[in-house]
């Protein structure tokens, strides 16, 4: 079953500009996650933050995580148009460590 | 090796066909799943094994049938499939040992087409 909710549903942007996503989630969870799907394709893991965590980097990206407010967003500066892509947020819960996805952004960065 | 292999990329079948999809990883992995995603939708938990064994099955209908012979290997039966099963599957591992393992790697999945 979906987690929660990202939003926008889609975003479209230059190249060069920065592209903000959000996700909300329902339950309590051990961390989240961003994956990355380039279309029809595998996921691509891109990040982790702990429950812990309030703030985290790696290379362009940025995630923040606000577990008061159950929701996260997931900032990529300086977009490209090779990060034109799905990308979902997923939480982590359960003794089996499932991951569940939320319904994902649809980027285009546009050259 | 980081990578999760996946075989065919494409698969049609007809409904009373049986088939199966395969998935290998060698990154010394004892936790593996099957995903289904349909178009502009996220991926939805099927199953997942640990240590070989099943230990989630997301109320998946009986005419899919997993099955983990080793670690590094996952299959996914299928026999009697219905177009709506139409799908991208996909597979993905992880360590499954502690809180820094719960990245999932996937493969490129298995395109399904049910005639």
């Amino acid at each position: 079953s979906q987690q929660g909710e990202e939003d926008p549903q889609a975003l479209s942007i230059q190249e060069g500009e920065n592209a903000t996503m959000n996700c909300s989630y329902k339950t309590s969870i051990n961390n989240l996650q961003w994956y990355r799907q380039n279309s029809g394709r595998g996921l691509v893991h891109l990040i982790l933050i702990r429950s812990n965590e309030r703030e985290k980097h790696s290379g362009r990206l940025r995630v923040t995580l606000d577990t008061s407010k159950k929701s996260s967003s997931l900032l990529i500066t300086a977009s490209r148009a090779a990060d034109t892509a799905s990308y979902f947020c997923a939480t982590v819960s359960g003794s089996a460590r499932q991951l569940t996805f939320g319904s994902g952004t649809q980027l285009t960065v546009l050259p | 090796d980081t990578e999760v292999t996946q075989t065919p990329k494409h698969l049609v079948m007809g409904m009373t066909n049986k088939k199966s999809l395969k998935c290998e990883q060698h990154m010394g992995h004892r936790a593996m799943y099957w995903y289904k995603q349909k178009a502009k939708k996220p991926p939805e938990l099927m199953f997942v094994y640990s240590y070989e064994k099943l230990s989630i099955n997301e109320s998946v209908p009986s005419r899919f049938s997993p099955e983990c012979p080793n670690s590094s290997l996952l299959n996914l039966h299928l026999h009697a499939l219905q177009p709506e099963d139409s799908a991208l599957y996909l597979c993905a591992s992880s360590t499954h040992s502690g809180s820094e393992s719960d990245t999932q790697y996937f493969g490129p999945g298995t395109r399904l087409t049910v005639l």
